[in-house]
């Protein structure tokens, strides 16, 4: 079964630039969780979606968004980028049952110069 | 709110050394507990995880933990480390209702010396 994939998984923008950055879950999951991860500030988590709908929100600004297709893939998007927003961002899924593993993609690393 | 806190930030041992790593929480209610792994240059792997039952899981690589509800705590342990272990330990937190929620502590990075 194939694991989780994120694309792309590396990336240079500029201060102001908006990126968007895609999940595709393990086949079968309905649910992506977004985290951010950062030297500084370890491991954040930013947003879930299930089933197209936001399940759960982190305390990131709304500069950060995301949405879910019918296919259960995932794409979250962050507008006026800020150098800040280096960072590793990490895509995960599960089947969306409760009390279940997460299994994490590779991750996009987003370089903001 | 919820929080992990890992104790040690940087763990150096040698060869064959018994491990502990500490992970402790603050969390209302039923609480699902994980570790992951990171090693260098790859992606965030599960080690093991407790949601029920008996407090002491065993994962993959021969590590362990060992859940201790009145302590909130859900330490490591690996009775001999290798080389190969050498990479970031991550232990985090969710509960049933919020299992897409995870609550990670700061990581501990173990350097085993060969």
């Amino acid at each position: 079964k194939a694991g989780v994939t994120q694309t792309p998984r590396y990336l240079i923008k500029t201060r102001g630039q908006q990126v968007t950055l895609s999940c595709s879950p393990i086949s079968g999951h309905r649910s992506v969780s977004w985290y951010q991860q950062t030297p500084g500030q370890g491991l954040q988590f930013l947003f879930e979606y299930f089933s197209e709908t936001q399940r759960n929100k982190g305390n990131f600004p709304g500069r950060f968004s995301g949405r879910q297709f019918s296919n259960s893939r995932s794409e979250m998007n962050v507008s006026t980028l800020e150098l800040g927003d280096s960072a590793l961002y990490l895509c995960a899924s599960r089947r969306g049952q409760s009390g279940e593993t997460q299994y994490f993609g590779p991750g996009t690393r987003l370089l903001v110069l | 709110a919820q929080s992990v806190s890992q104790h040690n930030h940087h763990v150096i041992l040698s060869e064959a050394a018994s491990l502990e790593l500490g992970c402790n929480y603050s969390y209302g209610g039923t609480v699902n507990l994980f570790w992951y792994v990171q090693y260098p240059g790859q992606h965030l792997q599960l080690l093991l995880k407790y949601f029920s039952g008996d407090p002491l899981v065993k994962g993959i690589k021969g590590f362990e933990a060992e859940f201790i509800k009145s302590k909130f705590s859900f330490n490591l342990r690996k009775p001999s480390v290798q080389w190969s272990d050498t990479a970031e330990y991550f232990c985090a937190v969710n509960s049933n209702t919020n299992a897409g929620k995870s609550t990670f502590g700061d990581g501990t990075t173990l350097t085993v010396k060969p």
